[in-house]
């Protein structure tokens, strides 16, 4: 399968845990994004690097949130200090260098997190 | 900040009624995708329109984007209860520095009884 990949698919944690989650991109795409999905509503943009650069962040992005996507392929999200308010669907999705217009973006499967 | 209004949010039919979904925003985009998603899964991209006035089909899906690019529909022929899911809208920036960033309507549920 050569879809984008996200580890794990479900992550429960105590308040105040540090969680990491993993996205493995479609192979050739260079734009990764990360999305945040809560219940009943459509996803929300969290942040977007092409290859390593990270190139824009949401306000939603708070300083307990970090990515990285260092050697431009895959890429990480850490929550730290997680708060009941994180629980959600923490999407990924990747996207060719195309026509920028276009912007199709793929999605992963997501990683459901649940913050007691 | 761009936002897009999705309507309806819920629609429950029967099977083989038509069908449409509504995306609308006062900016302008420069393209929209559509995506499908079931419970648990990421979305499932459909379409992207990028040309104003575009119609695409896709089997018995038809998907329109606005003469100026601020809003689209998608319609169902038949709808089928494999149709069931939930539809999404979301437009790419028109410019700037914001060519990553997606705007996700909030998403209409249909589902379809057999």
């Amino acid at each position: 399968d050569t879809g984008v990949s996200q580890n794990p698919r479900h992550k429960i944690t105590k308040r105040g845990q540090n969680v990491t989650f993993r996205c493995d991109p479609i192979s050739e795409h260079n734009r990764l994004y990360w999305y945040r999905q809560t219940l009943g509503q459509g996803p929300e943009f969290l942040t977007y690097f092409q290859n390593e650069a990270q190139l824009e962040k949401s306000r939603l992005l708070s300083d307990r949130f970090s990515a990285e996507r260092p050697k431009g392929s895959f890429s990480t999200l850490e929550i730290q200090r997680t708060e009941q308010g994180d629980s959600a669907m923490y999407l990924c999705a990747s996207s060719p260098k195309i026509h920028p217009a276009y912007n199709e973006q793929f999605f992963g499967p997501g990683t459901r997190l649940t913050v007691l | 900040t761009q936002l897009l209004e999705q309507s309806p949010q819920f629609l429950s039919i029967q099977e083989g009624e038509n069908l449409t979904v509504y995306c609308n925003s006062s900016s302008v985009f420069s393209s929209l995708q559509w995506y499908r998603q079931e419970p648990g899964e990421g979305p499932v991209l459909l379409v992207t329109v990028v040309t104003g006035g575009e119609v695409k089909k896709l089997k018995r899906l038809t998907f329109q984007f606005g003469d100026a690019r601020k809003d689209s529909s998608l319609h169902i022929t038949a709808a089928q209860p494999g149709d069931t899911g939930l539809y999404l809208c979301a437009g790419a920036n028109a410019g700037g520095t914001s060519y990553g960033k997606l705007t996700f309507g909030q998403g209409t549920i249909l589902t379809v009884h057999p």
